[in-house]
């Protein structure tokens, strides 16, 4: 079936330090793909995305790349912040005769000034 | 985009009652979703709203537990029925102005069943 594996949580980062969290997906067709942010006390909301193959998602600072080879979507900062305190979902749509985003697990990440 | 209000933000409730959950959308979006979120884990899918017929469950989720109403594109309620502590959790409505394309969330309501 259609799923989304996340590296489990939490993380916990120095300010300024490079963020990596790891995203697998198993899905029958061509999903587009989604990283959603919560912080705490809130709902999620929409970091990046990507709809192909090839295709990179970035937004404040956050990147993650589209790889059909690997079904990857691993979301990376170069410098993260006490801000970028949050839980991370890496999530997948797709048309099974009518559209199901699938959320991964979430990974929760701490920075420390 | 879409901005998503959610009432009540939290309440504590006794068992064996029932709670009624409004979300409203300031924009007409095409599909809405109920979700449960367990405190430190995902979100499990309740239901898809329809507009103007009945709700699309998951497995797990029935009717006459989770009732729930989209008289038009913009608003929809979600009532968590007979409640129990098992219910305890935060609720989440979402809404998608092109299906399959980004979901907009609601803040949640966090419900604690004594």
């Amino acid at each position: 079936g259609n799923s989304v594996t996340q590296m489990e949580g939490p993380v916990t980062l120095s300010e300024e330090a490079f963020l990596t969290i790891n995203c697998t997906y198993t899905a029958t067709g061509y999903p587009s793909l989604f990283w959603y942010v919560q912080y705490p006390g809130e709902g999620l909301q929409l970091l990046l995305k990507a709809t192909k193959a090839d295709d990179k998602g970035s937004n404040k600072g956050f990147e993650a790349t589209y790889r059909k080879e690997t079904t990857s979507f691993h979301l990376e900062k170069g410098s993260v912040q006490v801000s970028d305190s949050a839980v991370y979902f890496c999530a997948l749509s797709l048309d099974t005769g009518g559209f199901k985003t699938i959320f991964g697990a979430g990974t929760r990440l701490f920075v420390k000034a | 985009s879409a901005v998503i209000s959610q009432k009540p933000s939290r309440d504590i409730c006794q068992r064996g009652t029932s709670l009624t959950i409004q979300c409203q959308v300031d924009s007409q979006v095409t599909m809405m979703f109920w979700y449960r979120q367990q405190p430190g884990q995902s979100l499990t899918l309740i239901a898809t709203a329809n507009q103007g017929s009945e709700a699309t469950y998951e497995s797990g989720f029935v009717i006459d537990k989770f009732p729930i109403s989209r008289p038009n594109l913009t608003f929809s309620t979600l009532t968590v029925s007979n409640m129990s502590p098992e219910d305890s959790s935060i609720y989440l409505c979402s809404g998608e102005k092109v299906p399959g394309e980004t979901q907009y969330f609601g803040p949640g309501t966090r419900l604690l069943v004594l």
